[in-house]
């Protein structure tokens, strides 16, 4: 069954540094988003991508971050500086163009900031 | 009042009892609804898949959503030690926006 995959699973950064997430969605999906959880919290949306382009995007979004699509395999999200308060599981989801809420995730990658 | 609320729990059964889960939303517009469930440390699993009013059957799982009272159900019938897990609800309005909102989602636990 395919799945979205996500790469590191496990990121250790220090305050002020750059780091990039990144995943490979479902090979026939059109829609990918970025979602995160801090811990003991609700999951949160932060951003939709389709067809080359944001769609949507959270508050929580700010210029500190940028998403993009540098092949047609990966969904990447670069949060530029890097604050203790980014620590948390970000997960990647994509869905097809017949089915957008129906939204697959995978495993996540915990962001620890330091 | 939150847009979508879910009892934290946690909620603990005996194997084999029927387990319900609720949320309650504030905001009319939602007309997708889905249930999610998340291993710890996981990504969240999409179990079932709701458009508007009804109720949809999978296997042990039921979701029910009732828009007039603005609340959603998941009923898991037989549940089994392999059912503990924090259960999610999930929203989305139509047209435009594929945002989901989430609980906070209900922790179980199923006791053999």
């Amino acid at each position: 069954e395919p799945e979205v995959t996500q790469t590191p699973s496990h990121q250790v950064t220090q305050m002020g540094q750059e780091v990039i997430l990144r995943c490979v969605p479902i090979s026939n999906h059109l829609y990918f988003y970025w979602y995160r959880q801090i811990l003991g919290q609700k999951v949160e949306f932060l951003v939709s991508f389709y067809n080359n382009e944001i769609s949507e995007k959270s508050e929580i979004f700010d210029d500190q971050f940028s998403v993009e699509r540098p092949d047609g395999s990966n969904f990447t999200l670069k949060i530029r500086s890097t604050k203790l308060e980014d620590s948390a599981m970000y997960f990647c989801a994509s869905s097809s163009d017949g089915g957008r809420y129906e939204q697959y995730f995978g495993p996540g990658t915990r962001l620890t900031v330091t | 009042q939150k847009e979508v609320e879910q009892d934290p729990g946690p909620l603990s059964v005996p194997e084999g009892a029927i387990v319900s889960l609720n949320c309650t939303y504030s905001n009319s517009a939602f007309q997708y609804f889905m249930w999610y469930r998340q291993y710890s440390r996981k990504g969240p699993e999409l179990l079932m898949y709701t458009y508007s009013s009804g109720n949809k059957e999978d296997g042990r799982f039921t979701a029910q959503v009732d828009k007039s009272s603005k609340y959603i159900s998941l009923f898991i019938r037989d549940s089994q030690p392999s059912d503990s897990a924090t259960y999610l609800c999930a929203m989305a309005t139509q047209g435009g926006s594929e945002k989901l909102v989430f609980g906070k989602g209900t922790k179980l636990t199923v006791n053999p």
